[in-house]
């Protein structure tokens, strides 16, 4: 089974300055996706940005954007001028075409005002 | 607004009681999933249904069933309820194609077994 470990439990950040999630996969495959979900209090999840693994550019999403690193099998999320809204739980998420997707254990992001 | 829309948003069951949770999803999806959330354990797959018609065991099937009703619709059953079900359930949507568009996430059930 593929797994994903998202090492850091909690995170924080002072507003208006940039914080680094921190995800890595494990998997044999070469053609899959990668997306960050966020999960804010009222616990809807909402996808963030999406990664595909054939695509040696980073995905970008206004202040949202990815580090992805094929090789070290490692896809973090960074957040630039981070708002109090960004405030949430943001889950890795790892995804073969027609298989199911598999999520890590989540990391909370606290923003500081 | 299209979306996945789930049912009901929270209950309170007594051990060994059942219950159904209800999924729609109108974005004409083909693949429906049923996870469900617990602290410091992200989200797990329960049971999915790749297309109308067929359904799979996910990573803790263990105490639910599910039903493909049509396209749309895709329902969890827990015929006899245990606190370790305690849990958020969420439903999920995917077209499950090569362009690789992630899923669409109902609000979620919170379930309490006491």
């Amino acid at each position: 089974a593929q797994t994903v470990t998202q090492s850091q439990p909690e995170m924080s950040v002072q507003e208006a300055e940039t914080v680094t999630l921190s995800c890595t996969y494990d998997t044999s495959e070469s053609d899959y996706y990668l997306f960050w979900y966020k999960q804010p209090p009222s616990r809807q999840m909402i996808l963030v940005i999406r990664q595909e693994a054939y695509k040696q550019q980073n995905a970008t999403e206004n202040r949202f954007s990815v580090n992805f690193q094929k090789a070290a099998k490692s896809f973090s999320l960074k957040i630039s001028d981070s708002q109090l809204g960004d405030a949430a739980m943001y889950f890795c998420a790892y995804h073969l075409t027609g298989n199911q997707f598999y999520f890590g254990t989540g990391t909370s992001l606290t923003v500081i005002p | 607004n299209a979306g996945v829309t789930q049912t009901p948003k929270f209950q309170v069951l007594k051990t060994g009681q059942s219950m159904t949770l209800q999924c729609a999803q109108d974005m004409n999806h083909n693949s429906m999933y049923w996870y469900r959330q617990d602290p410091g354990m992200g989200l797990r797959l329960i049971y999915y249904s790749a297309s109308e018609g067929t359904t799979d065991k996910g990573e803790v099937p263990n105490g639910y069933n599910v039903s493909r009703l049509n396209k749309r619709e895709f329902s969890l059953r827990l015929e006899s309820a245990a606190p370790s079900q305690t849990s958020v359930y969420f439903c999920a949507s995917s077209l499950l194609t090569r362009g690789g568009q992630g899923y669409t996430f109902g609000s979620g059930t919170r379930l309490t077994v006491v």
